[in-house]
């Protein structure tokens, strides 16, 4: 199995207060992702990495901060997190964007009550 | 990226081969088919890709029609391990920053 370990992998906290969610992987691989998924919706990509300190946004990055200061790790921040961000989150990784498949962490499920 | 379309549920005896299909009418010249499966509450699982040729590796086979727009995921000999969510997804890599996009997928159960 591919090296990625998120943390923590259960997280439950009040509305308003920041959250920071921790991906980190051993396989120095250029690429990661960070998804959420919801019922109903499937994962959506919320942003995602081309390498340290460079980041983009995915489809549904609002509310959401991420950083990349190291290579094997990749960190997403709720600033003020809403109950709307209630998910579990996966991190995935991959060495290319062409021909090569994205490895994904076992997820942070995460509750904002 | 293009459209996939799967059976919401197929069910399949243990022991027996397990084919799952795929409909992309749309896929472009320059993307993947990617097949993932997703045990429930654990992160997807890759469990193989290719473009236009059959491809086969320890997990799976996948069958590409000449056309491409269709394919068949095979799982030669079921288990009750392989109850699962089976996502098809096609990818053009550089054009979308590898964004992948799952659809509803089909939950395959195997059965004793």
């Amino acid at each position: 199995d591919a090296g990625i370990t998120q943390s923590p992998r259960h997280k439950v906290t009040e509305t308003g207060t920041p959250v920071t969610l921790r991906c980190h992987q051993t396989e120095n691989h250029r690429y990661m992702y960070w998804y959420r998924q919801d019922p109903g919706h499937g994962l959506r990509l919320i942003h995602y990495s081309y390498g340290v300190k460079d980041t983009d946004k995915g489809e549904v990055s609002d509310g959401y901060s991420v950083s990349r200061s190291k290579t094997e790790d990749f960190l997403l921040t709720l600033e003020s997190a809403t109950s709307s961000q209630t998910s579990v989150y996966f991190c995935a990784i991959s060495e290319s964007i062409s021909n090569q498949p994205q490895h994904f962490g076992d997820g942070t499920r995460l509750s904002i009550l | 990226d293009a459209k996939t379309t799967q059976p919401p549920s197929m069910d399949c005896a243990e022991g027996r081969a397990a084919n799952l299909p795929c409909n992309h009418s749309t896929i472009s010249g320059n993307e993947y088919v990617y097949w993932y499966r997703q045990i429930h509450s654990q992160g997807p699982q890759y469990i193989i890709h290719g473009l236009k040729n059959n491809e086969t590796n320890e997990m799976a086979s996948l069958i590409i029609t000449e056309d491409r727009k269709s394919s068949t995921l095979i799982l030669p000999h079921a288990t009750l391990r392989d109850t699962a969510v089976y996502y098809c997804i096609v990818n053009a890599g550089g054009t979308s920053y590898g964004k992948l996009t799952f659809g509803q997928g089909t939950i395959l159960t195997v059965h004793p």
